[in-house]
């Protein structure tokens, strides 16, 4: 089975940067996803990350540690539109490229 | 540009009613998955095809459940006898490379 964790909310203020953790334990790594997803609207994809290391897309960043089971997403120069549910996501190796998803990370962006 | 699209957007209906929904996947795109989100969790994975063969199912798909991908275009989720714990935003993502893409899902009501 696969155990995903990330933090239920943050708070940061409009341009400056957040740091959203997510920790996992699955049976056959095969690829790590970061999603965005607004309220009542469908996830979109931000990033993806299967080898370590740092994947750098604009305004966003993913890291990878497969050996620590580790993802962190990057937010910087935050906008308030960037307020929204984060979700991370891991696919393994026995299934048929199922993502397995965390609860999520609400994160609320301030004035 | 046609991203994945669901029908209908919402559905309300009464215990007891059969309930179908349709997802278009991104043309070119031969893998489908179902999932299904409760408020304040990610996705669940309920179902896969690719091409017209369904090769993964959920231990969440119970008998009421059933879903179809005919021609290995657009697919079906079909629930019967629907109950309160139905109630969910039904989405359905299709995947060209290591991505999935969702639809806008659609948002089961069950009274």
């Amino acid at each position: 089975g696969q155990n995903i964790d990330q933090p239920t909310e943050m708070t940061a203020t409009e341009g400056a940067i957040v740091q959203i953790n997510c920790t996992y334990q699955t049976s056959g790594f095969n690829g790590l996803f970061w999603y965005q997803q607004h309220a009542g609207e469908a996830p979109t994809f931000l990033s993806y990350n299967v080898l370590d290391g740092l994947e750098e897309k604009g305004r966003f960043s993913s890291f990878l540690s497969r050996s620590k089971g580790y993802s962190y997403l990057l937010l910087k120069e935050l906008q308030m539109k960037d307020s929204a549910s984060y979700l991370c996501a891991v696919r393994s190796t026995d299934s048929w490229g199922k993502l397995q998803f965390g609860a999520g990370t609400q994160v609320v962006v301030t004035p | 540009d046609t991203g994945v699209s669901q029908d209908p957007r919402h559905k309300i209906t009464k215990r007891g009613q059969n309930v179908t929904f349709r997802c278009d996947p991104i043309s070119e795109h031969n893998r489908l998955y179902w999932y299904r989100q409760t408020l304040g969790q990610g996705p669940e994975f309920l179902t896969y095809f690719q091409n017209e063969a369904q090769l993964e199912k959920s231990r969440l798909l119970s008998d009421r459940f059933s879903a179809e991908r005919p021609k290995g275009s657009f697919s079906t989720l079909e629930i019967q006898r629907t109950e309160q714990g139905d109630s969910a935003m039904y989405l359905c993502a299709s995947r060209g490379g290591d991505t999935q893409y969702f639809g806008p899902g659609t948002r089961l009501t069950v009274l």
